[in-house]
């Protein structure tokens, strides 16, 4: 079965620091790859979408990048954090080739910029 | 890009009581409508989905309507329970996944 892991739980990072998300994927190959980010009380807002390796398509321009080194792994970064960024943020993953099915979720980064 | 509007934002129930959320999109190449579920501090929770060739769709006390010609989707929970107070979204998929802003369900005891 699948399975997607998601670190760290909880992060508190000073503003102006860089960041650093990690979510790997098991038990698919060549997953389609989302990040979202969900502020306090509110909706899920998609960042990123990868479709393969090296293929990363942004929804939202902001100080966000995300990578795709190797298939299964999915990286949030920043350079410089502001406050801004604090919120919940999901990865999710999807069967790939296929629009209408479902994301299942990992189990999400609390992000605190202070 | 895809546009997903949800209401009400907040809905407060008596436990027995029927709940429905409404969902409108703005792409009608849009084919897939997932349902989740997000308790406090979780990860949401894929609850139900229908296609866009499918115009009802019910699983036990739940269930979920699709009308593709005014582009909007309901969720409808029927004999609700205090478990089944948490964050509903709705979304709409074509190439991506976008979600409606989200609807809290209280269910009172």
């Amino acid at each position: 079965s699948q399975t997607i892991h998601q670190w760290p739980a909880t992060l508190v990072q000073p503003v102006g620091s860089p960041l650093s998300l990690e979510c790997t994927v098991e038990g698919t190959s060549n997953p389609n790859l989302y990040w979202y980010r969900q502020a306090a009380g509110r909706g899920l807002q998609l960042l990123f979408y990868s479709v393969g390796i090296g293929q990363i398509s942004s929804e939202v321009p902001q100080n966000l990048s995300a990578s795709r080194p190797q298939d299964r792994q999915f990286i949030l970064s920043s350079k410089k954090l502001l406050l801004s960024d604090s919120g919940f943020y999901l990865c999710a993953w999807s069967v790939p080739g296929q629009t209408n099915s479902p994301l299942h979720f990992g189990n999400g980064t609390r992000l605190t910029v202070t | 890009g895809e546009n997903v509007e949800q209401h009400p934002s907040t809905l407060s129930v008596q436990e027995g009581d029927s709940a429905v959320i409404k969902c409108t999109y703005s792409d009608s190449a849009s084919n897939y409508f997932p349902w989740y579920k997000q308790e406090l501090g979780k990860r949401p929770q894929l609850i139900i989905d229908i296609r866009s060739n499918v115009g009802e769709k019910k699983d036990q006390r739940i269930a979920v309507t699709l009308n593709k010609t005014a582009k909007h989707f309901s969720l409808h929970i029927t004999e609700t329970q205090p478990e089944d107070s948490a964050v509903y979204f709705c979304a709409a998929s074509k190439n991506d996944m976008r979600f409606g802003a989200g609807t809290r369900l209280t269910v009172k005891p």
